[in-house]
């Protein structure tokens, strides 16, 4: 059973770098999501695709943050010109809508660290 | 909005002791409710869900029941072991698939 693997799983970086994260979901699951966890708190919804159309983004999402999922497969999550605000764990969720409630089903995170 | 208030920790128990983690949702509409669970060094899992009023959740001896008229969904477990240290989310689904997410309550629990 494959689950829904991100890499990296930790990264440091250097204030005003650029980052990407990838996110690879569960086979077939046509959803998937991005969230972010600091410390201390609960996932924070980021945004959302729908096979490879973009449906919501957060205000939580700046300019500085863009996602793609091209294909509908695999996402990426770019952050660029890092800030110290941006540490934080980014989670990646997929789901499959077979049913009438989604199910989300959470990578392990990439710990972001911006220095 | 749509969010939840769950129980704020860390909650220490002795092995064998009952646990129960509040839980309240304010939500517009019927929303389904869910537990996630994060174990050290692992990545959230879900543990139960419940999709309508009434409705039971359960799993590994995790029960939760969705209470409309109180809108809460409180986890129980009636006899803890120390794998079940952790940290324990309430999170709702709105608009069909926006989860949103207690702060999480830390349970350790003793030998």
């Amino acid at each position: 059973d494959t689950g829904v693997s991100q890499n990296p799983r930790h990264k440091i970086t250097k204030r005003g770098q650029n980052v990407t994260f990838r996110c690879d979901p569960i086979s077939e699951h046509n959803r998937l999501y991005w969230y972010r966890q600091t410390l201390g708190q609960g996932p924070e919804f980021l945004t959302y695709f729908q096979n490879e159309a973009q449906l919501e983004k957060s205000r939580l999402l700046s300019d500085r943050f863009s996602a793609e999922r091209p294909k509908g497969s695999f996402s990426t999550l770019e952050i660029q010109r890092t800030e110290q605000g941006d540490s934080a764990m980014y989670l990646c969720a997929s789901s499959a809508r077979l049913q009438s409630t989604d199910t989300q089903y959470f990578g392990p995170g990439t710990r972001l660290t911006v220095l | 909005g749509n969010s939840v208030t769950q129980m704020e920790g860390p909650v220490t128990l002795s092995e064998e002791a009952f646990l129960t983690i509040n839980c309240t949702y304010t939500a517009t509409g019927y929303p389904s409710l869910f537990w996630y669970v994060q174990y050290p060094g692992e990545g959230l899992q879900l543990l139960l869900k419940a999709t309508k009023a009434d409705d039971k959740g359960s799993n590994k001896g995790f029960e939760a029941t969705y209470r409309k008229e109180t809108t809460s969904f409180h986890l129980e477990k009636g006899s803890v072991q120390v794998s079940d240290s952790a940290v324990y989310f309430c999170a709702l689904l709105f608009n069909d698939y926006k989860l949103s997410f207690g702060a999480g309550t830390t349970v350790t629990v003793r030998a």
